[in-house]
Formats: C-alpha cells, sequence, structure tokens
C-alpha cells in the first residue's frame, strides 16, 4: 500500500515564476493537508481539501491556490515566487469518519527559489 | 489559539543516555496531541500519539504521556541510540467545523534536534 506521495521531489524556480506541487494521498484516504515548513521551523498549515473544495486555510496570501481532483489527488499552486517561498512543501492525507485518524504525511518537495 | 512550545534544541547526548524534550501546548477543549519525527532530507513520521489526558503513546522505547493538569506532553526515551538523531517535533490537532463536518489541522511546535554520539 502506497503512502503520501509527492512530487517534484526538488526543483529550483526563479522569482516571479510559479509553480505546481502534486501529491496523492494514502489509499483510502479523502482529505488532503498542505503544509510548508521552512528551514528551521514547523511546518504552517496552508490549506485542506475535502471534496474538491477548499475546507480551511491558514494564514497564507491568495498567491498559494490548490485544487483537488475526483480521485483525491491534490495540487499546489504559487504564483509569483518569492525568494521566502523557499521551503519543504508537505502534503498530509486522512481519511474519512472521524478526526480521531492519524494523519500521514509524504516525503514533501524541496522547492528553492533562487 | 491553540498552540504548542518545544524545549529548544540542539540536545546533544551519548549513546544510551536518557532523553526528556519537553513540549507543553494551549488548546481550547482536548485536542490529541502528538509526536513526529523527521530525519535528515526525509518527510515527517508519525512516532506517537495520545487522544485524551492520561493516555501514553509508546513507539519504538520513546514514550509520552498525555498530562491534562500541566498541559504537556513530553517526549521520553530510556536509552538513545545513534540512529535516533533527528529532529522531533511536538503537535495538536485543532479541530474545525466546515460545511462538510468536522476535521482538523495539525499546529506544530519549532522542533527539537536531537544528535547522539558514539
Amino acid at each position: 500500500d502506497a503512502g503520501v506521495t509527492q512530487s517534484p521531489t526538488h526543483l529550483i524556480k526563479t522569482r516571479g515564476q510559479q509553480v505546481t506541487l502534486r501529491c496523492s494521498p494514502k489509499s483510502g484516504h479523502d482529505t488532503v493537508s498542505w503544509y510548508q515548513q521552512a528551514l528551521g521551523q514547523g511546518p504552517q498549515f496552508i490549506f485542506q481539501y475535502y471534496e474538491e473544495e477548499e475546507r480551511q486555510r491558514g494564514n497564507f496570501p491568495d498567491r498559494f491556490s490548490g485544487h483537488q481532483f475526483p480521485n483525491y489527488s491534490s495540487e499546489l499552486n504559487v504564483n509569483a515566487l518569492l525568494l521566502g517561498d523557499s521551503a519543504l512543501y508537505l502534503c498530509a492525507s486522512s481519511a474519512p469518519g472521524g478526526t480521531g485518524n492519524t494523519i500521514y504525511f509524504g516525503e514533501g518537495s524541496w522547492l528553492t527559489v533562487v | 489559539g491553540n498552540s504548542v512550545t518545544q524545549m529548544e534544541g540542539p540536545v546533544t547526548l551519548s549513546e544510551e543516555a536518557f532523553l526528556t524534550i519537553n513540549c507543553t501546548y494551549t488548546a481550547t477543549g482536548y485536542p490529541s496531541l502528538f509526536w513526529y519525527v523527521q530525519y535528515p532530507g526525509e518527510g515527517l513520521q508519525l512516532l506517537l500519539k495520545a487522544t485524551k489526558a492520561d493516555d501514553k503513546g509508546s513507539n519504538k522505547g520513546f514514550e509520552a504521556t498525555y498530562r491534562k493538569e500541566t498541559t504537556s506532553f513530553h517526549l521520553e526515551k530510556g536509552s538513545v541510540q545513534v540512529s535516533d538523531s533527528a529532529v522531533y517535533f511536538c503537535a495538536l490537532s485543532d479541530q474545525f467545523k466546515t460545511n462538510a463536518g468536522n476535521n482538523r489541522k495539525l499546529i506544530w511546535g519549532l522542533g527539537t534536534s536531537l544528535a547522539v554520539n558514539p
């Protein structure tokens, strides 16, 4: 059973460019969340998708947007990249049926903005 | 709002030493509490969790007890190994309501780096 898978693993972008990160949740999971982890920091919640809609959003600007597809996979898009967007972007998934279920994380996508 | 505070690192120990990493939280209600571990260059792995007061989570020799009276969830291990060198994160679940029902996100501490020397 594959866990949460993310792509790409590493990427380098230039300031002002746009980036799309992808995530496939663990089998049976329908809820996908994205987190940003800057170097030396704990993860910060970006947003959560369920039933193809954004259900909750953290304190991130509108440059950060997302999408969830009918197969529950998800994308994170960041426009007009800033140097400060350099971070590890983590996708997390959880199963339906209750808030006590474990949240699983992917290996993350390392984004460097130069 | 809800928050998590962890002891600052880095923590450096010799192999077989006793480990404690302190974690305290501020929350309304009774969140679930978690310890995650991040090995160098890798993503986050759930180490252990506790879902209600006085629960003890344990895994791979690590333990943490959910203490409501002190709002704490300290991580302990009796004898650390070099392979335990990693960054450890304490987190709590923050439940929120949506028009599709209840769900949750994780609120994290800053992480504590542990280095174990042979």
